[in-house]
């Protein structure tokens, strides 16, 4: 059973607008949530994360989200570049629960020039 | 520079062989990770470690095995017993175990024939 979901395989985006990427969480012992941005044959890079303390976070362009009452969690993008083109993975850990990151399937995102 | 460091990147073995793939990390992290993508499965789980001679089981650890003798090595041998083990495996490490951002090395790709 799936505990991290990005319902959205695929997102595409004209270069300068917002891009909205979502993922939900069913484990409600998560307390810590992440974003990894991958390109084709490396390895993933962190991006942002958010503590369940906190419902926002923002680091330059990107933004993280968070409701803890609907588990779900979103990363926006503002402005989108043609370099954000990517796979975007949501992963989520728990402090108290003693878990490694749990991954979603990810969400590839493409911002049209 | 401090990182993590994958070896071979591409791996080509015939089947019925055990293999092992190689990962190093200079970061002084206590955690290591290594988890396998597959298209559409995002990341999965294999096993994990959260200090020297010690490691768990992830969710997906049938046909591996690994070892942690030092801090900055966690090999991973995929064994004969793995019965699809063509994918794209990603080692991770982080500076506390657990509940927290893992730093990914760049991957190697291992193609069974």
């Amino acid at each position: 059973d799936q505990q991290v979901k990005q319902n959205s395989p695929s997102l595409s985006v004209q270069e300068g607008r917002i891009s909205i990427l979502n993922c939900d969480y069913t484990n409600s012992m998560f307390d810590y949530f992440l974003w990894y941005k991958k390109y084709p044959a490396e390895g993933p890079t962190f991006l942002i994360s958010i503590s369940s303390i906190k419902d926002k976070n923002e680091d330059g362009r990107f933004t993280v989200f968070l409701n803890k009452s609907a588990k779900h969690l979103s990363l926006h993008i503002v402005p989108s570049q043609p370099g954000d083109s990517a796979v975007y993975f949501c992963a989520a850990a728990s402090n108290s629960g003693n878990t490694p990151l749990v991954f979603g399937k990810g969400t590839r995102l493409s911002v049209i020039a | 520079d401090g990182g993590i460091t994958q070896s071979p990147k591409y791996l080509f073995r015939k089947e019925g062989q055990n293999v092992t793939l190689s990962c190093e990390q200079n970061l002084n992290h206590d955690a290591m990770y290594w988890y396998r993508q597959d298209p559409g499965q995002g990341l999965r789980l294999i096993y994990y470690s959260q200090i020297v001679n010690d490691f768990q089981k992830g969710d997906i650890a049938e046909g591996y095995s690994v070892s942690r003798e030092k801090k900055e090595s966690f090999p991973l041998t995929v064994t004969s017993a793995q019965k699809n083990p063509t994918a794209f495996y990603l080692c991770a490490s982080s500076i506390r175990p657990l509940g927290t951002e893992a730093f990914f090395g760049q991957g190697t790709r291992l193609t069974v024939v």
